[in-house]
C-alpha cells in the first residue's frame, strides 16, 4: 500500500496563478484532511472531508477551495496564488469510525512557493 | 482559540537524560489525545494516543483531565528522539494541532 501520496512535491508559483494539489488516500479511509504547516504555526486545518460527497471548512480556508472527488481523492485548489501561501501543504486520511480509529495518516507534504 | 498549546518551541536535553514536552488543551467535551512525531525528512507519523494507554519507543503520556495535560514524557532521552513533536486535539470531526516542540538530544 502506498498510503496517503501528494502531487506535486514542490511547485512555484507566481501571484494571481492558479493550482491544484492532488492527494489520494488507498487506506479506504473515509476522512481525509488538507493542513498547512508553517514555522511557528504548528499544522493548521484548511479543509476537510468527513465522508465522500462532503467538505467542511477548517481553521484557514480563506483562498482555498477543496473537491472530494470520490472516497480515495481530495484536492486542494488555489484559485489566486498569494505569497501568504507559501508553505507546506500536508494531506491527510483517517478511518473516522470510532475512538480507537483516529489516527491520522500523512503524506510527504507538498512544498509551494508563491512569488 | 487556542485548543492546544505548547508552550516550548524549543527543547535540548542531554542523552540519557529525562525529557518532558508539554502540552495542554481546551475543549469542553470528552478529550482524544494523541502526539504525533515528524523525524528529519520523515512524514508526521503518530507516536502514541491516550486512549490506548500504550509506551511507544520508551514514550508515555498521562491525560489529566483536572490540569487539562497530555504532557509527553521518556525517562532516557536518546539521541534518535531529536524531532518535532506535535500534541493534537480530536474533537470528534476534526484535529487541532498545538504549534510543535522541536526537542534535540545533545549526545
Amino acid at each position: 500500500n502506498a498510503g496517503v501520496t501528494q502531487t506535486p512535491k514542490f511547485q512555484v508559483l507566481k501571484t494571481g496563478q492558479s493550482m491544484t494539489l492532488q492527494c489520494a488516500q488507498d487506506m479506504n479511509h473515509n476522512s481525509m484532511y488538507w493542513y498547512r504547516q508553517d514555522p511557528g504555526m504548528g499544522l493548521r486545518l484548511i479543509y476537510y472531508s468527513a465522508s465522500e460527497g462532503t467538505t467542511d471548512k477548517g481553521e484557514v480556508p480563506n483562498g482555498y477551495n477543496v473537491s472530494r472527488l470520490n472516497k480515495r481523492e481530495f484536492s486542494l485548489r488555489l484559485e489566486s496564488a498569494a505569497p501568504s501561501q507559501t508553505s507546506v501543504y500536508f494531506c491527510a486520511s483517517s478511518e473516522a469510525s470510532g475512538v480507537a480509529y483516529n489516527e491520522q495518516f500523512f503524506g510527504p507534504g507538498t512544498r509551494l512557493t508563491v512569488l | 482559540a487556542q485548543r492546544v498549546t505548547q508552550p516550548e518551541k524549543l527543547l535540548s536535553v542531554f542523552k540519557g537524560a529525562p525529557v518532558e514536552l508539554k502540552c495542554n488543551y481546551s475543549y469542553s467535551g470528552s478529550p482524544e489525545l494523541f502526539w504525533y512525531v515528524q523525524y528529519s525528512r520523515q512524514r508526521l507519523q503518530l507516536l502514541l494516543r491516550h486512549i490506548s494507554r500504550e509506551s511507544i519507543k520508551g514514550f508515555t503520556a498521562d491525560l489529566n483531565k483536572g490540569e487539562t495535560s497530555f504532557h509527553l514524557k521518556k525517562p532516557f532521552a536518546q539521541e534518535e528522539d531529536s524531532a518535532m513533536y506535535y500534541c493534537a486535539l480530536y474533537t470528534g470531526n476534526q484535529f487541532y494541532f498545538g504549534t510543535g516542540t522541536s526537542l534535540t538530544v545533545i549526545p
